[in-house]
């Protein structure tokens, strides 16, 4: 069973704080990585992907993957309050086409 | 312009009759996907496919069908609604070539009554 898992939160910070959102997945066939925005109500919105192992920034957001640990998580500095919304970590498997492996979503509350 | 769109937004339905969903995309995606979002905001995909093959996630029941009259659309169509069927459904759209973002349509809320 291919599983990704995440915290479901809520995820409170102040506004201004860094959010750190964590996933973490089963199969280390996995290849590629990505994060999600859901507001309520709407459809899931890439934010992020990443494929290799380290660091990847864009923007206030900065993704990171550790194949070894099978962890990937996402970053976001100087968190605004529309940054609240449920954050979804996709993964896509190779051998299972090019449909992706959600998690739960780790819903982010940010406070003015 | 809409990339990825859905219809009906919403439906609302009795159990046991059939219905379908449309969803069309503009953007020359060669791939095109049903997930299905749960009521706890699990998003699961449903089916993949392109021009070539049709890939089923062995849970879907077989109520479930995908029809593509074209590159362009995918449509999905439910027999024998039940009530666990209500949910959000999503289509998305990827290219096979170049980056490997999958836009998504704004959904359609299903509820079986």
């Amino acid at each position: 069973q291919k599983e990704v898992e995440q915290n479901s939160g809520p995820l409170s910070v102040p506004e201004g704080a860094i959010a750190s959102l964590n996933c973490t997945y089963s199969d280390r066939g996995s290849q590629s990585f990505f994060w999600y925005r859901q507001y309520s109500g709407k459809s899931p919105e890439l934010i992020m992907s990443i494929y290799s192992n380290g660091d990847k920034e864009d923007g206030r957001f900065t993704a990171q993957l550790n194949k070894a640990s099978q962890y990937v998580s996402l970053l976001i500095r100087d968190s605004q309050p529309s940054d609240s919304a449920t954050y979804l970590c996709a993964v896509r498997l190779y051998q299972a086409g090019t449909a992706l492996i959600f998690g739960k979503g780790t819903t982010l509350s940010v406070s003015s | 312009d809409t990339a990825v769109s859905q219809t009906p937004k919403y439906l609302v339905t009795q159990m046991g009759n059939d219905k379908s969903i449309k969803c069309e995309q503009n953007l020359g995606h060669d791939t095109m996907y049903w997930y299905k979002q749960d009521s706890k905001k699990f998003l699961k995909i449903m089916f993949s496919y392109n021009n070539k093959e049709l890939i089923i996630n062995e849970t879907v029941p077989n109520r479930f069908s995908p029809k593509s009259p074209d590159k362009a659309h995918l449509n999905l169509h439910i027999n024998s609604l039940e009530l666990g069927d209500s949910a959000v459904y999503f289509c998305a759209s990827r290219t096979e070539t170049g980056r490997e973002t999958q836009y998504f349509g704004p959904g359609t809320r299903l509820l079986v009554l």
